[in-house]
């Protein structure tokens, strides 16, 4: 099954540095969602995205629904040490909406 | 506190034996999956049930069955013709199949004996 392209694959940062990822794909999405996974857990939804354009926070947390609908961007602002662990990005197609395509995920290391 | 429950955390299978993994959802959630995470790999779907007493397929099926006959629950029996079947197993659920966001369980890592 397709999976989305996600980007980086890894990054690696100071604490209070900001943070910036995004997926990007070949077909047209009507949802994006973002989640985080530490070590050993299961994905945590952090935001969900449902209109082109859409821009959403949580927190320090900023994500974006792009205007083409095939991409998404989530930004961190002011990292902290409990920020660390992966980030997957997952949409839906128009076609097939009943499935989630996920990244690969973004795995986030700060360095205190 | 409303939440989905895979269990066990652990499992250990032995070479020609079947498995059974465990998920419960309290959320009255219409709608349950199964992925399956290999390390550096984003999720794969391997079932999915839009309700009670229905599953679909999803992209990697071969070698896992389940059943829902109960809206809570919705078990995946990793089987002997699943040749490769050590992984990090994920179960989620969401309100319905359409737009609603899917919410996961802890999940199971699975390792052969």
């Amino acid at each position: 099954g397709q999976q989305l392209n996600q980007s980086p694959q890894s990054m690696f940062i100071q604490e209070g540095e900001d943070v910036s990822m995004n997926c990007t794909s070949s077909s047209i999405f009507n949802t994006w969602l973002w989640y985080k996974q530490d070590p050993g857990e299961g994905p945590v939804l952090l935001i969900a995205l449902y209109k082109a354009g859409e821009l959403t926070s949580n927190g320090r947390l900023t994500a974006q629904f792009g205007i083409t609908r095939k991409d998404s961007f989530l930004n961190i602002s002011a990292s902290i040490p409990s920020d660390v662990g992966i980030y997957f990005c997952a949409g839906r197609r128009i076609q097939g909406a009943q499935k989630l395509v996920f990244g690969q995920g973004t795995r986030l290391t700060i360095n205190p | 506190d409303g939440g989905i429950t895979q269990s066990p955390k652990y499992l250990f299978r032995k070479e020609g034996q079947n498995v059974t993994l465990s998920c419960e959802q309290n959320l009255n959630h219409d709608a349950m999956y199964w992925y399956r995470q290999d390390p550096g790999q984003g999720l794969r779907l391997i079932y999915y049930s839009q309700i009670v007493n229905d599953f679909q397929k999803g992209d990697i099926a071969e070698g896992y069955s389940v059943s829902r006959e109960k809206k809570e629950s919705f078990p995946l029996t990793v089987t002997s013709a699943q040749k490769n079947p050590t992984a990090f197993y994920l179960c989620a659920s969401s309100e319905t199949v359409s737009n609603q966001p899917q919410h996961f369980g802890d999940g199971t890592r699975l390792s052969i004996l």
